[in-house]
Formats: structure tokens, C-alpha cells, sequence
């Protein structure tokens, strides 16, 4: 069965400082792997998915996170965060349709001045 | 392009109460999910669709039904609502390597 762990309940980190968010994740065959963030109050939206090639992924608002397949890991990272970054994130896997996605329980994000 | 879109955005029911959440997508997609949001368990699966006709259980499925009867649409229906229903339900459609997206959501509290 897959299953995504995100070990991190809730980070704070101070605007301007760097930001990594963990997740690791079990997957029977090639992982497909997403990072979701969600305002409070919203939906979510996509920040960067892995399907296959490069290890290293660009996502949008600046941020990436690379893909280990021999720490089973897809760490979500951020050079400099921002007070609008505060949020949600959820890091979630699934077969190549995307139909039946399995998420982590989220790390919360508070950044402060 | 509306995207995927859901009604209502809230509802109160007490239990043993029936409804019906809507979810529609104008992207054509094949695929289509219902999700349900509670506090410190992330998103789970309640049901999903591969396409019209074909609906599939996921890891959350007791105590709701789905159709696909049209590309468009997925409604979820609860028979007959429990408070431990009481959650925020998402809907989401993608195709084949291309994004899952998600609607805005539907808040659902059980009395």
C-alpha cells in the first residue's frame, strides 16, 4: 500500500531564512510525487510534481525539491521564504492517472518578522 | 475555463439527513476524485472515476455513493449523513501525467 509521512507537524521559520519540508513516501512501483500548498480557508494548489528525468524540480513562488529514490524522500525546499508562504503543504504520491493521489498530513508553515 | 467547481460551499445537516455534493469540471478531464479534509490526517480518498461509467472505491469510502454519468460530473451522496461526516469534502479531476486540480471545496457539518 502506499502511504506518504511528512514528520514535521508545524515549522516555523523566520522571513528571509531558508525552508526544507520533508517527505517521505512507500510506493510499490514508480512514484509519481506532488507538493499541494493550501491558505487557510482555500483549496489546493500545485506547487511542483516529479514524474520521471531530472531529480530536481522548479516550482512556482520560487520553490523546488528533489527527488531521492534511495531515501524514498521528496524534500519540498526554499531558499528565502516569505510571510505570504505561510500555509499548508502537503506532499502526496500516486499511480501514473493521478486518480487516486495518497497525501501526507501536512506540515504547517508559520513564518515570523 | 471555470475549472472544477463545487456546490454548495457549506452545509448543515442532522443526522440521518441525505444530500447530494456536486463537483463539475469543464477541462475534459478523464479522471475524476472526491477527497475528504479532516484536521491532522492530511486528504483521504473517498471514491474516484477513470472516466464515465467507472467509479472505484478509495481508502475512505463507507457511507457514500458516486456516479459518473458524463465526462463533466461526479456528484458524491450521502445517504444518510453521520456526524462523523462532518468535514471539508474536495473534488479533483486530472488526466494522464498532467496535474490532479482541486476545487475550492465543500464544508459539511453534521448535527
Amino acid at each position: 500500500a502506499q502511504s506518504v509521512t511528512q514528520p514535521d507537524i508545524h515549522i516555523t521559520v523566520s522571513e528571509g531564512a531558508s525552508l526544507e519540508l520533508r517527505c517521505n513516501y512507500s510506493y510499490g512501483a514508480t512514484p509519481y510525487l506532488f507538493w499541494y500548498v493550501q491558505s487557510p480557508g482555500q483549496g489546493l494548489q500545485l506547487l511542483l510534481k516529479y514524474f520521471s528525468g531530472d531529480t530536481l524540480v522548479q516550482g512556482i513562488k520560487g520553490f523546488e525539491a528533489e527527488f531521492k529514490r534511495s531515501q524514498s524522500s521528496f524534500n519540498l525546499r526554499k531558499p528565502s521564504v516569505h510571510w505570504s508562504d505561510a500555509a499548508e503543504y502537503f506532499c502526496a504520491v500516486g499511480p501514473f492517472g493521478n486518480e487516486k493521489l495518497t497525501f501526507g498530513t501536512g506540515t504547517r508553515l508559520t513564518i515570523i518578522p | 475555463n471555470a475549472g472544477v467547481t463545487q456546490t454548495p460551499k457549506f452545509q448543515v445537516l442532522k443526522t440521518g439527513q441525505s444530500m447530494t455534493l456536486q463537483c463539475a469540471q469543464d477541462m475534459n478531464h478523464e479522471y475524476m476524485s472526491w477527497y475528504r479534509q479532516d484536521p491532522g490526517m492530511g486528504l483521504r480518498l473517498i471514491h474516484y472515476s477513470v472516466g464515465a461509467g467507472i467509479t472505484d472505491q478509495g481508502e475512505v469510502p463507507n457511507g457514500y455513493n458516486v456516479s459518473r454519468s458524463t465526462t463533466e460530473d461526479f456528484p458524491l451522496r450521502l445517504l444518510s449523513a453521520a456526524p462523523s461526516q462532518t468535514s471539508v469534502y474536495f473534488c479533483a479531476s486530472s488526466s494522464s501525467y498532467e496535474t490532479q486540480y482541486f476545487g475550492p471545496g465543500t464544508r459539511l457539518l453534521v448535527l
